[in-house]
């Protein structure tokens, strides 16, 4: 099945830094989502963004929807230790209950 | 309290054996998903179903099965054709208007 491209794999930051990834695709989505899974536990969703070119924070979360809407952007400002984690990005091509691609996730590691 | 109930946490089974993974949900979604993960991987889908009484298979869908009989209960069986079952099982609903959501998992091992 399809899937997207998300960069990096993994990361390893001191706390206080600020952290970006993306993720990109050759297919054009109607929506964009963020998901963060600790270890052992289901995936939590942290943004979700419906429109091409939508900033969206929350709390020291940033996400993008891109303009040309094949891709999206994820910050995280001065990081902490509880940021650890595996973030997927996920899409959707079509409205409705339609299944998400998700990409491979990015692993965050904080040094404290 | 709402939200999708997997169980049990966690799952273990000889090889050969059918084994079936619960999923609840009570938030009336309509739609309802199940995924596997393998470790360093990312989630793949097994089986999806957009209302009761129909499914559609996934990219993996060979060596499970499931049903849907109750808006908010979609069973996994892994049948003893998986090859390799041991594995993250992470369930999901959503419906339109509501973002996809997932269980907390159960992580089935088979030796």
């Amino acid at each position: 099945g399809q899937q997207l491209n998300q960069s990096p794999q993994s990361m390893f930051i001191q706390e206080g830094e600020d952290v970006s990834m993306n993720c990109t695709s050759s297919s054009i989505f109607n929506t964009w989502l963020w998901y963060k899974q600790d270890p052992g536990e289901g995936p939590v969703l942290l943004i979700a963004l419906y429109k091409a070119g939508e900033l969206t924070s929350n709390g020291r979360l940033t996400a993008q929807f891109g303009i040309t809407r094949k891709d999206s952007f994820l910050n995280i400002s001065a990081s902490i230790p509880s940021d650890v984690g595996i973030y997927f990005c996920a899409g959707r091509l079509n409205t409705g209950n339609t299944p998400l691609v998700f990409g491979k996730g990015t692993r965050l590691s904080v040094i404290a | 309290d709402g939200g999708i109930t997997q169980s049990p946490k966690y799952l273990f089974r000889k090889e050969g054996q059918n084994v079936t993974l619960s999923c609840e949900q009570n938030l009336n979604h309509d739609a309802m998903y199940w995924y596997r993960q393998d470790p360093g991987q990312g989630l793949r889908l097994i089986y999806y179903s957009q209302i009761v009484n129909d499914f559609q298979k996934g990219d993996i869908a060979e060596g499970y099965s499931v049903s849907r009989e109750k808006k908010e209960s979609f069973p996994l069986t892994v049948t003893s054709a998986q090859k390799n079952p041991t594995a993250f099982y992470l369930c999901a609903s959503s419906s339109a208007g509501s973002e996809q959501y997932f269980g907390p998992g159960t992580r089935l091992t088979v030796t």
